[in-house]
């Protein structure tokens, strides 16, 4: 079966644009998460969405923000970019919700801030 | 709060060469425990996972132990190949409040033949 599906694969902003990222779950998962991925900073939660509710959310600014769709997809957005905000977006599908239950990760998103 | 520790890396070794990778955590409870691998370009996979104490997770020839008295759960594999290289993160999910991945700072291997 298809994975999940993170798109775009790369991209390139401005300071003080905004941006908007993509996920696809796996088909039949319900709950979806993301992460930022730093060097300095490591993989760190942002929020989960579990059929269409924002369930979770991680210590980061109001700037950035999610939702989630009927089917599933999700989208990320980050207003007002920073040049902190480089980082790879990760995407994570999991069944349910429970704490056992495997999560599938994209192979993400690489945003550049210039 | 919940945290995750993990040996400091780089890590290179010889092929056929025993490898450890030590995590220890700090949770309240009994979380779910993970190892998760990033191959250079891709996202994270899972390579193995132990719900309760005493548990053991293995797949692809890699072992970890969920070691309650410890807090530990270290990546072993008796027999490293070159194909192994990639950054290893150890991980957990709670048992109580949001359910969400806390990771390790991650353990960058590199197996030289």
């Amino acid at each position: 079966k298809a994975g999940v599906t993170q798109t775009p694969r790369y991209l390139i902003k401005t300071r003080g644009q905004q941006v908007t990222l993509s996920c696809s779950p796996i088909s039949g998962h319900r709950s979806v998460s993301w992460y930022q991925q730093t060097p300095g900073q490591g993989l760190q939660f942002l929020f989960e969405y579990f059929s269409e509710t924002q369930r979770n959310k991680g210590n980061f600014p109001g700037r950035f923000s999610g939702r989630q769709f009927s089917n599933s997809r999700s989208e990320m957005n980050v207003s007002t970019l920073e040049l902190g905000d480089s980082a790879l977006y990760l995407c994570a599908s999991r069944r349910d919700g429970g704490m056992n239950t495997e999560a599938f990760f994209g192979q993400g998103t690489r945003l550049t801030v210039v | 709060g919940n945290s995750v520790t993990q040996m400091e890396g780089p890590v290179t070794l010889s092929e056929e060469a025993f490898l450890t990778i030590n995590c220890t955590y700090t949770a309240t409870g009994y979380p779910s425990l993970f190892w998760y691998v990033q191959y250079p370009g891709e996202g994270l996979q899972l390579l193995l996972k132990a719900t309760k104490a005493d548990d053991k997770g293995s797949n692809k020839g890699f072992e970890a132990t969920y070691r309650k008295e410890t807090t530990s759960f270290h990546l072993e594999k008796g027999s490293v190949q070159v194909s192994d290289s990639a950054v290893y993160f150890c991980a957990l999910t709670p048992e109580w409040g949001a359910q969400k991945l806390v990771f390790g700072q991650g353990t960058r291997l590199t197996i030289n033949p």
